[in-house]
């Protein structure tokens, strides 16, 4: 049975720094993962999607990187800012021909001004 | 172009009513997904719907059901409401579905039973 785990719950950081989101998975035979934003009482925001034959991903000032291997993916924020203050969430498709995502616990960032 | 719009945006019930949920995908998608939730358990899968079928479907119990039309807009209806379904249901949308491609979601309904 898939498990995907983040870690840290939460994070808090002062602006500018650069920090790591970890995400976590038990099976590796995943087709992608996606790291997703969430602001409070709000839907989700698609950041990232790494297939399962990438290395790593960039958008800006994110970027993603997914070890199949060790069933793990972390997320790079460079230069943070208090804009980027919101939930992280990572998730994989169970299947590939398929939406049903089963999502991680997330990581609370709070980025200080 | 508009995204993934869902109706209503907050909804109070009681106890034993019922409850129907809206969601409007992006225009030209196919696949329609439902997902709830809570503080406590997080993100869970309800179902999935791909040109009117339901493709998946999460271990959530028959209350819980849905529908896709043939626009591709979709609703889900809980009966017999529980304290416990109070949630934030969310609705994603993609072009076609498969696992490579990227989610958009709803802003979601968020469902007060009392």
């Amino acid at each position: 049975k898939q498990e995907v785990t983040q870690i840290p719950a939460a994070l808090s950081v002062p602006e500018g720094e650069n920090l790591v989101l970890n995400c976590s998975f038990t099976d590796s035979a995943i087709y992608n993962l996606q790291w997703f934003r969430q602001d409070p009482g709000k839907g989700l925001t698609s950041l990232l999607l790494i297939q399962s034959s990438q290395r790593e991903q960039t958008s800006g000032r994110l970027n993603a990187s997914l070890d199949k291997s060790s069933g793990r993916s972390t997320l790079y924020i460079a230069a943070s800012q208090p804009g980027d203050s919101a939930t992280y969430l990572c998730a994989v498709p169970l299947g590939g021909a398929t939406n049903k995502l089963i999502f991680g616990t997330g990581t609370l960032l709070a980025v200080q001004p | 172009k508009a995204g993934v719009t869902q109706t209503p945006r907050y909804l109070i019930k009681t106890r034993g009513q019922q409850v129907t949920l809206s969601c409007s995908p992006i225009s030209g998608h196919r696949s329609v997904s439902w997902y709830q939730q809570t503080p406590g358990q997080g993100l869970q899968f309800l179902f999935e719907y791909f040109s009117e079928t339901q493709r998946n479907k999460g271990n959530f119990p028959g209350r819980f059901s849905g529908r896709q039309f043939s626009n591709s807009r979709s609703e889900m209806n809980v009966s017999t409401l529980e304290l416990g379904d109070s949630a934030l249901y969310l609705c994603a949308s993609s072009f076609q579905g498969p696992a490579s491609e990227k989610l958009f979601f709803g802003s979601g309904t968020q469902l007060s039973v009392l």
